[in-house]
């Protein structure tokens, strides 16, 4: 069974700087890779996902996410935070037809 | 507006009562999903159905049941036998394609048994 590892639960961040979310996976096979945010509250927003093609993904919010095969990674990235990011993230992988969600990120920007 | 809508948005119960929450959605989507979240658990997968008539547990499926006799709805009922019932229950739904799933999310179901 795949399953997906994001390190660090709590990241906190000063607005305009850059935020990093780290995601690993396992996985024997190519994998469908997936970010998304919730608000307090919320349902989950799909945020970008990796299929096949180009290793870098472009997302909404200005949020971009690269896959790296060789490091079983695909970290959420944007140069310049905004008060609105602060939510939680999820990284989660598509196995059989079901998502495997990680334990999720939370992101808090301080003004 | 196409989408997922679960029902209620909050939901209050006494101990040992069964409850049922809602889940429907109009995107004509093949796959329907039930998933619970706690905090600093992420979301921890209870059942999905990829077809009408037809589901299958996730890993936590023990104390809840589901139903999908329309491919639009995919209730599910929290039993009295799910020992620690109070959390966030969230419905999702996607088209099932070879390999790949892109689920789409209702608002949630929050629920606190007393």
């Amino acid at each position: 069974a795949q399953s997906v590892t994001q390190l660090g639960s709590h990241v906190s961040v000063s607005e305009g700087a850059l935020v990093l979310l780290r995601c690993n996976y396992s996985s024997s096979v190519p994998p469908y890779l997936f970010w998304y945010v919730q608000y307090p509250n919320q349902g989950l927003q799909l945020l970008l996902k990796y299929t096949t093609g180009a290793n870098l993904v472009t997302g909404i919010n200005g949020f971009e996410a690269e896959f790296k095969k060789s490091e079983t990674s695909f970290h959420l990235t944007k140069p310049s935070a905004h008060m609105s990011d602060a939510a939680e993230y999820f990284c989660a992988v598509s196995e059989e037809g079901k998502l495997i969600f990680g334990q999720g990120t939370t992101l808090q920007v301080k003004p | 507006d196409g989408g997922i809508t679960q029902s209620p948005k909050y939901l209050f119960r006494k101990e040992g009562q069964n409850v049922t929450l809602s889940c429907e959605q109009n995107l004509n989507h093949d796959a329907m999903y039930w998933y619970r979240q706690d905090p600093g658990q992420g979301l921890r997968l209870i059942y999905y159905s990829q077809i009408v008539n037809d589901f299958q547990k996730g890993d936590i499926a023990e104390g809840y049941s589901v139903s999908r006799e329309k491919k639009e709805s995919f209730p599910l009922t929290v039993t009295s036998a799910q020992k620690n019932p109070t959390a966030f229950y969230l419905c999702a739904s996607s088209i099932v394609r070879t390999g790949m799933t892109e689920a789409f999310f209702g608002q949630g179901t929050r629920l606190t048994v007393v």
